[in-house]
């Protein structure tokens, strides 16, 4: 299957400092990805809808200015967490689609804020 | 409100014995439904998609079926293998772009 690559892993970050995690496509073009958060023992909820070239579509609830979603090429989205806190750590995990309804997923991101 | 449940939020097997998973949504009509496994600390891996006008899909030891009518899905996994222990998400879609709203996922725990 296709195969998406999300880095870092793991970050620590100081409060109120901001965080860039980054999502790519190795071997499809992607329009679309999705980022998502997940919190322990809680399933995936989707953050976001970051569209190659154009603005990404946010979910209730979640604050534009604070996540900050670039999708400058279609392989390449990125998210970053603006003034980050600490109840801003979580597991991030983003997704792309290749042309059909399959999702493929990055290894995911865990974010802590100290 | 739309809702997602996956009725068990655990479930134990003994290996060999044949694993269920249920999904049930409200207030829903998705064109598709797909079930994923999650590891600790992993992202979602996909395992099987069904569309809204297929009953049963079956991959290796795997079986899926969809019922529009009860708005259910149940997940089977035969033979199982303590390898299978993982959570279990199923999520549904409406479009063709891959945005998933995801259920509350199910731990599935097979043991010797």
């Amino acid at each position: 299957g296709a195969v998406v690559s999300q880095h870092p892993s793991r970050v620590i970050c100081k409060s109120g400092t901001s965080v860039k995690i980054e999502c790519r496509s190795l071997d499809f073009q992607a329009t679309t990805m999705f980022w998502y958060r997940q919190f322990p023992k809680q399933s995936l909820m989707l953050m976001a809808t970051s569209n190659e070239g154009s603005k990404a579509t946010y979910e209730q609830g979640v604050e534009k200015d604070k996540f900050l979603i670039n999708h400058a090429s279609l392989t390449l989205s990125t998210l970053t967490v603006t003034s980050a806190h600490p109840e801003d750590s979580s597991f991030y995990i983003c997704s792309a689609g290749d042309r059909g309804r399959k999702a493929f997923f990055g290894q995911g991101t865990r974010l802590t804020v100290v | 409100s739309q809702k997602i449940e996956q009725n068990s939020e655990a479930l134990n097997i003994q290996e060999g014995k044949t694993a269920t998973l249920t999904c049930n949504y409200t207030n829903y009509s998705p064109a598709y439904l797909q079930w994923y496994r999650q590891d600790p600390g992993r992202g979602p891996v996909f395992l099987l998609l069904i569309r809204e006008n297929e009953k049963e899909k079956r991959k290796e030891r795997l079986k899926v079926t969809f019922d529009t009518t009860l708005k259910q899905s149940l997940f089977h996994i035969t033979a199982s293998q303590p390898a299978d222990s993982a959570t279990y998400l199923c999520a549904l879609g409406t479009g063709t772009a891959s945005k998933l709203t995801f259920g509350t996922g199910t731990r599935l725990q097979v043991t010797l």
